[in-house]
């Protein structure tokens, strides 16, 4: 079951720069995206979050886009910072029910 | 702030043995879920609980397991027989409604490791 997918097991980048991660998913079904980031020997902690009869939401450092037509969706970080290195989960949720179903996570570096 | 809390962090049992696994969620959310995380595998839903009943389960969530919310702040996860297939990370989250993006809030999660 592969409804949602991150391509990218691994990304690093120069602190500063922008960060971009991309997911991609197959059910039409999804009506909201959230994002979520994981530290080791942490739960996963909720980012951001997108409806999906939109295309931008933007928080701070974090702005998700949303392509409905391609069925992706990527997460900006701008500027990244070192606190930022995490492994970083898409998911999506379908509607009228309450589970999450993520992505397998891409692990974001941030070099200083 | 609020946190969900998870009993214990790191637990080791024989296979056939029962586990039971324990979670505080944040006290004013109303919605429960299981999720667990095999390693090297993507975290997966096990099962959401609202108004003391299972609203939604995986096909994971076979027989072997159950779910309680035995008093007014504890939530637990009760596997009957543990397999080898088991050991994972498991995760219990909360949230305050299901509507809308449903912001789920994640304990720290239990390594079950079963021998």
């Amino acid at each position: 079951d592969q409804q949602v997918k991150q391509n990218s097991p691994s990304l690093s980048v120069q602190e500063g720069r922008i960060s971009i991660l991309n997911c991609d998913y197959t059910n039409s079904m999804f009506d909201y995206f959230l994002w979520y980031k994981k530290y080791p020997a942490e739960g996963p902690t909720f980012l951001i979050s997108i409806s999906s009869i939109k295309d931008k939401n933007e928080d701070g450092r974090f702005t998700v886009f949303l392509n409905k037509s391609a069925k992706h969706l990527s997460l900006h970080i701008v500027p990244s910072q070192p606190g930022d290195s995490a492994v970083y989960f898409c998911a999506g949720k379908g509607f009228g029910n309450e589970k999450l179903t993520f992505g397998t996570g891409t692990r974001l570096t941030i070099i200083p | 702030e609020p946190e969900v809390t998870q009993t214990p962090s790191h637990q080791v049992t024989q296979m056939g043995q029962e586990v039971i696994l324990r979670c505080v969620p944040i006290s004013n959310h109303l919605y429960f879920y299981w999720y667990r995380q095999i390693l090297g595998q993507k975290v997966e839903f096990l099962v959401s609980f609202y108004n003391n009943e299972i609203s939604e389960k995986s096909e994971i969530f076979d027989d072997q397991f159950s779910v309680e919310r035995p008093d007014g702040s504890n939530f637990t996860l009760k596997i009957r027989s543990t397999k080898l297939e088991d050991s994972a990370m498991y995760f219990c989250a909360s949230s305050q409604a299901s509507g809308g993006a449903n912001e789920q809030f994640f304990g720290p999660g239990t390594r079950l490791t079963v021998l």
